[in-house]
């Protein structure tokens, strides 16, 4: 069973574009949704979390923003950089533990 | 940030010989660690939680015996794949979380193949 289901499978974006990345969960129990960026034989690392309290959240260029009622989440990527390009995962998980990931995106950004 | 080490970070064997992976917490304590399977181009799967001073706990569909873990400290969680056969080449990933809450640091990852 996919807990959560993360949209699309790969995006590219021009330099200076936003990237956009959805997901959807499944489980009302979780509360805790972080974002977890990926390059190529690198442990993932986390970008930006958030919890159901609060509808969004900005660090930098990045922003994820939270329905609770549709059990959606996404990550906004603000002026996109080629050193964006990674693989990004969106996560969830009931006190922080046992992340349950998505299935991952790969992000492109042509210079 | 915390800092998760995994040693070693390749390693190549041949089909039927054991596998030891470490994952350390270097500058934290963690009572828990997560290890994580990721197959190319595939996303991180939870194997099994680590807990310090007792047996794993271990998701459904992965081999105990396969896949032992060992958390003989709070700063130390190792992974041994036995008997390991090709199917089991894959990136394993381990994670732990500073105090039991917060964010969770993943290592950096070690990659397996099995010949």
């Amino acid at each position: 069973q996919q807990q959560v289901k993360q949209s699309p499978q790969s995006l590219i974006v021009q330099k200076g574009g936003i990237s956009i990345i959805n997901c959807a969960y499944e489980n009302t129990a979780f509360d805790y949704f972080p974002w977890y960026q990926q390059f190529p034989g690198k442990g993932p690392a986390l970008l930006i979390a958030i919890r159901p309290d609060v509808s969004e959240k900005k660090e930098g260029r990045f922003t994820i923003s939270f329905n609770k009622s549709a059990k959606q989440f996404s990550l906004h990527i603000m002026d996109s950089q080629p050193g964006d390009s990674a693989t990004y995962f969106c996560a969830a998980s009931k006190d922080g533990n046992k992340l349950v990931f998505g299935a991952g995106t790969i992000l492109r950004v042509k210079s | 940030g915390a800092v998760v080490s995994q040693h070693p970070s390749r390693v190549i064997c041949k089909s039927g010989t054991s596998v030891k992976i470490e994952c350390r917490s270097l500058d934290f304590q963690a009572t828990t660690m997560f290890w994580y399977r990721q197959f190319p181009k595939q996303s991180l799967m939870l194997m099994a939680t680590s807990n310090e001073g007792s047996k794993a706990t271990y998701e459904q569909g992965v081999e105990k015996d396969k896949f032992l873990i060992n958390h003989a400290s709070l700063t130390l969680s190792t992974l041994t794949v036995t008997s390991a056969h090709p199917e089991d080449s894959s990136f394993y990933i381990c994670s732990a979380r500073p105090g039991g809450t917060g964010e969770l640091f993943f290592g950096e990852g070690s990659r397996l193949t099995v010949l």
